[in-house]
């Protein structure tokens, strides 16, 4: 098993140009999750899935959106890109829903926004 | 709303010497309690969790969490630490009454010197 994974693992964007994060699981999870980290901040939940076709607004939402048309793939969307989403972004899928469930990591993508 | 507090940014620590990383949380409900490991340019890793029963939980790598209910409190810690121990830590927590959002701490990094 690959586990999650996300690609790119790098990327420069100039403001205003639009790129998408993919984020892939092998596990058969059913729950997926985009979150942010900046420094001092932990990690922010943007946006999450519950399911194939199922999509959720997170603590941190504006700026990005997101779509599960397969239940191994996660999109993470910036239409219009800004410096303030300059950050590293880590994907995490679940197995089941649930308080008890642990959630487990790909290696993050790092994104400049110039 | 619920919340986590690493009140360290880092821990400095001498090789063999015990290994203490404090986490507090605050959740209206039952708290479910996490603990991850960043390796540099790496993704988050499971260590450990608290769901219920034991308050001493013991999880990978010798690393282990006390819950404390009354100080609401849920300090990682390693008898003995290794070299290869320093990185970021994040402390996390579910509550059971807010669905299955996890809310993370800042993370405290950990320098384990020779």
């Amino acid at each position: 098993n690959a586990g999650v994974t996300q690609t790119p693992k790098f990327r420069v964007l100039k403001t205003g140009q639009s790129m998408t994060l993919l984020c892939a699981q092998d596990m058969n999870h059913e729950y997926m999750y985009w979150y942010r980290q900046d420094p001092g901040m932990g990690l922010r939940l943007i946006h999450y899935s519950v399911g194939e076709g199922t999509t959720a607004k997170g603590e941190v939402p504006d700026g990005y959106n997101v779509s599960r048309l397969k239940k191994q793939n996660f999109l993470l969307g910036l239409e219009s890109a800004a410096p303030s989403q300059t950050s590293v972004y880590f994907c995490a899928s679940s197995l089941l829903r649930g308080d008890q469930e642990t959630q487990y990591f790909g290696p993050g993508t790092r994104l400049l926004v110039l | 709303a619920q919340s986590v507090a690493q009140p360290e940014d880092q821990v400095n620590v001498a090789e063999g010497n015990p290994l203490t990383v404090k986490c507090t949380y605050s959740v209206s409900g039952n708290p479910y309690l996490f603990w991850y490991v960043q390796y540099p340019n790496r993704g988050l890793q499971f260590l450990l969790k608290y769901i219920t029963g034991d308050n001493l939980v013991k999880g990978s790598y010798g690393f282990e969490a006390e819950f404390n209910k009354s100080q609401t409190s849920f300090h990682l810690k390693k008898p003995s630490a290794l070299v290869s121990d320093s990185a970021l830590y994040f402390c996390a927590v579910r509550d059971s009454a807010a669905g299955n959002k996890l809310t993370f701490g800042g993370g405290t990094r950990v320098l384990v010197k020779p």
